[in-house]
């Protein structure tokens, strides 16, 4: 059975921080990976994709990595930002059924 | 980019009341809807996939006569939770891969969510 592990549970860091974000799987027959960001009492937007065979994705500030053969992905957020605070929640798709399995987040606060 | 308008993003209703939930998307084909709802600290946690034009699938402990839903058209799924009671009480989000062209991305976009509250 798929679980997801996101580390650390909370973080919290003055703004201008390079930060990485970790998120974990226990098994690594994955169809893809994904990274959402979750503002409180909204519903998420998604920030990076990244298929079984890529090994990472970059889009502005954020990198995500991707290994599956140790059950890790990382999101890399450069120089953050107050408007970086949020919950930043990993979601991975099996291979078999497609359905996502979602981590418990990160919650960020980037400090002024 | 793709929007997935979500309504109502808050609702308090009586215990036995039904609510509805309605989820469009407006600038794309969403042939998929997935229904996610979230307790406070805790992840999401899938309800039910529905489909445009068939019955929707609901994950094991989902009460399908309690949560309804229906998909009638390419751009509208509403969910309906029937006789709401305190428990019911949660924030419900859908999401749908964006369909265009007859192609299916797998990048999932989400309404705003509905935050229920049943008194």
């Amino acid at each position: 059975k798929q679980e997801v592990t996101q580390i650390p549970a909370a973080l919290s860091v003055p703004e201008g921080e390079n930060l990485v974000l970790n998120c974990s799987f226990t098994d690594s027959a994955i169809y893809n990976l994904q990274w959402f960001r979750q503002d409180p009492g909204k519903g998420l937007t998604s920030l990076l994709l990244i298929q079984s065979s890529q090994r990472e994705q970059t889009s502005g500030r954020l990198n995500a990595s991707l290994d599956k053969s140790s059950g890790r992905s990382t999101l890399y957020i450069a120089a953050s930002q107050p408007g970086d605070s949020a919950t930043y929640l990993c979601a991975v798709k099996t291979g078999n059924n497609r359905k996502l399995i979602w981590g418990l987040g990160t919650s960020l606060a980037v400090n002024p | 980019g793709a929007v997935v308008s979500q309504h109502p993003s808050r609702v308090i209703c009586k215990s036995g009341t039904s609510v509805k939930i309605e989820c469009r998307s407006l600038d794309f084909q969403a042939t998929t809807m997935f229904w996610y709802r979230q307790f406070p600290k805790q992840s999401l946690m899938l309800m039910a996939t529905s489909n445009e034009g068939s019955k929707a699938t609901y994950e094991q402990g989902v009460e399908k006569d309690k949560f309804l839903i229906n998909h009638a058209s390419l751009t509208l799924s509403t969910l309906t939770v029937t006789s709401a009671h305190p428990e019911d009480s949660s924030f419900y989000i859908c999401s749908a891969p964006m369909r265009r062209g007859g192609r299916t991305n797998e990048k999932l976009f989400f309404g705003s969510g509905t935050q229920l509250s049943v008194l």
